[in-house]
């Protein structure tokens, strides 16, 4: 299967501070990326949907001033959470695919975020 | 609202049972299924996609199927072994959205036991 790479593994930050995460689509060009969360035992939360060059579309209850999602080139999304507190911390998976809404979808290896 | 649903939550086997995962859809409106499986800390590892005019798919041990119309996909996993214990989550793509966008079930943890 295709490759999407997500960096960093993991990362700690001190409140107040913001953090950037990318994924990337190593060997297909990704028309569409998704940024989920997810807590402990818990399942994935979709947070928000980017297509290249456009706006991302937000989930309800994110809040898109504070997890900032650009989609700039058709192999690269970041996702950067700006005043980041210690309840934002989580697991962080972004998902990409190509082409229209039924192809498969794959993951990165996700972002473990601590906010201390 | 499409919405998703996994049972059992937890399952432990000894080494070498054959099991079933199951997974319900609300909405038979789908464009397809597919089955995960995650390892503590780690993303998510694509096992198999079920395309909504597919009735299943296979994979080596594993085998899925998928009965759109009664909203229900079940995941076969024939001779487990202890590499097998992951939590596996399953997810559709509703057609009300053109995003593509996965719905996840909650998953089931399974353990198996050598």
């Amino acid at each position: 299967g295709a490759v999407v790479s997500q960096h960093p593994s993991w990362v700690i930050c001190k409140s107040g501070t913001s953090v950037k995460i990318e994924c990337r689509s190593l060997d297909f060009q990704a028309t569409t990326m998704f940024w989920y969360r997810q807590f402990p035992k818990q399942s994935l939360m979709l947070m928000a949907t980017s297509n290249e060059g456009s706006k991302a579309t937000y989930e309800q209850g994110v809040e898109k001033d504070k997890f900032l999602i650009n989609h700039a080139s058709l192999t690269l999304s970041t996702l950067t959470v700006t005043s980041a507190h210690p309840e934002d911390s989580s697991f962080y998976i972004c998902s990409a695919k190509q082409g229209s809404a039924n192809t498969e979808a794959f993951f990165g290896q996700g972002t473990r975020l601590t906010v201390v | 609202k499409q919405e998703v649903t996994q049972i059992p939550a937890a399952l432990s086997v000894p080494e070498g049972e054959n099991l079933v995962l199951n997974c319900s859809f609300t909405d038979s409106a789908i464009y397809n299924l597919q089955w995960f499986r995650q390892d503590p800390g780690k993303g998510l590892t694509s096992l198999l996609l079920i395309q909504s005019s597919q009735r299943e798919q296979t994979s080596g041990r594993l085998n899925a199927s998928l009965d759109k119309s009664s909203g229900r996909s079940t995941l076969y996993i024939a001779a487990s072994q202890p590499g097998d214990s992951a939590t596996y989550l399953c997810a559709v793509i509703p057609q009300y959205n053109q995003g593509g966008k996965l719905i996840f079930g909650q998953g089931t943890e399974l353990s198996v036991k050598p």
